[in-house]
């Protein structure tokens, strides 16, 4: 069974760096048939696609975060991470890491809630 | 960018009743449609893909259907744990979008 775990620090300080890292068990991170992304979840504004990523470091971004965006993956160690420069408040939200078939998460990590404040 | 208008936003059913929810796409997406139940606190779980294929291990009593810009998801007969919170997602044109949720209550 596909696992996803995120990890990352929980409180994060206006204007500095989210970083958050996807480790994948259970599966190999190096498929051909799958993307890996990251999906972000506030009560504010529902569901956000943040953007994917494929094995080879091929990525997506959303427009309205690309400028402040990276996304990279580590497969010797089966994880993919996400960086979101310069947060403020309204990027406190539960990030959800996920594998991506036909461009949809089947299996999503259990999130995890990133606060932005000082 | 896609919108995707889901209505009811809220909904109170009782166990063994059959609800409908509905999708609607700001243009035709071509069933790239899916839907997703949310418990609080957890993950969304897959339930339909391509607007209308059940996903393996999901109950026979959830079903998909739609095309073009008018997508429905029904449970025939509802019991207690699916009382949770259901999104549509479009994978069609990127930025990829999620519908703003219907919330499933007990009456």
């Amino acid at each position: 069974q596909l696992q996803l775990q995120e990890s990352g620090p929980r409180l994060v300080r206006p204007s500095e760096t989210l970083s958050l890292t996807c480790s994948v068990s259970g599966g190999s991170i190096i498929s051909t048939n799958s993307y890996w992304g990251w999906i972000r979840q506030s009560p504010g504004k529902g569901l956000e696609w943040i953007g994917s990523i494929y094995y080879s470091g091929d990525t997506y971004y959303t427009p309205s975060l690309k400028s402040r965006v990276t996304m990279s993956v580590d497969t010797s160690k089966s994880q993919f991470s996400l960086r979101l420069t310069s947060v403020t408040a309204a990027d406190t939200a539960v990030y959800y890491c996920a594998r991506l078939v036909h461009d949809y998460p089947d299996y999503w990590g259990q999130g995890t809630l990133v606060t932005v404040s000082s | 960018d896609i919108q995707l208008t889901q209505s009811p936003s809220s909904l109170s059913a009782s166990v063994g009743d059959r609800v409908t929810i509905t999708c609607r796409p700001s243009q035709s997406i071509s069933n790239y449609l899916i839907w997703y139940q949310q418990i609080p606190g957890k993950a969304p779980k897959l339930l339909i893909y391509a607007a209308s294929t059940l996903q393996s291990g999901v109950p026979s009593r959830f079903s998909g259907s739609g095309s073009g810009t008018d997508y429905t998801l029904t449970i025939s007969s509802l019991e207690p744990e699916d009382f949770a919170t259901y999104f549509c997602h479009q994978s069609f044109h990127t930025p990829y979008t999620f519908g703003q949720g219907t919330k499933l209550e007990i009456k």
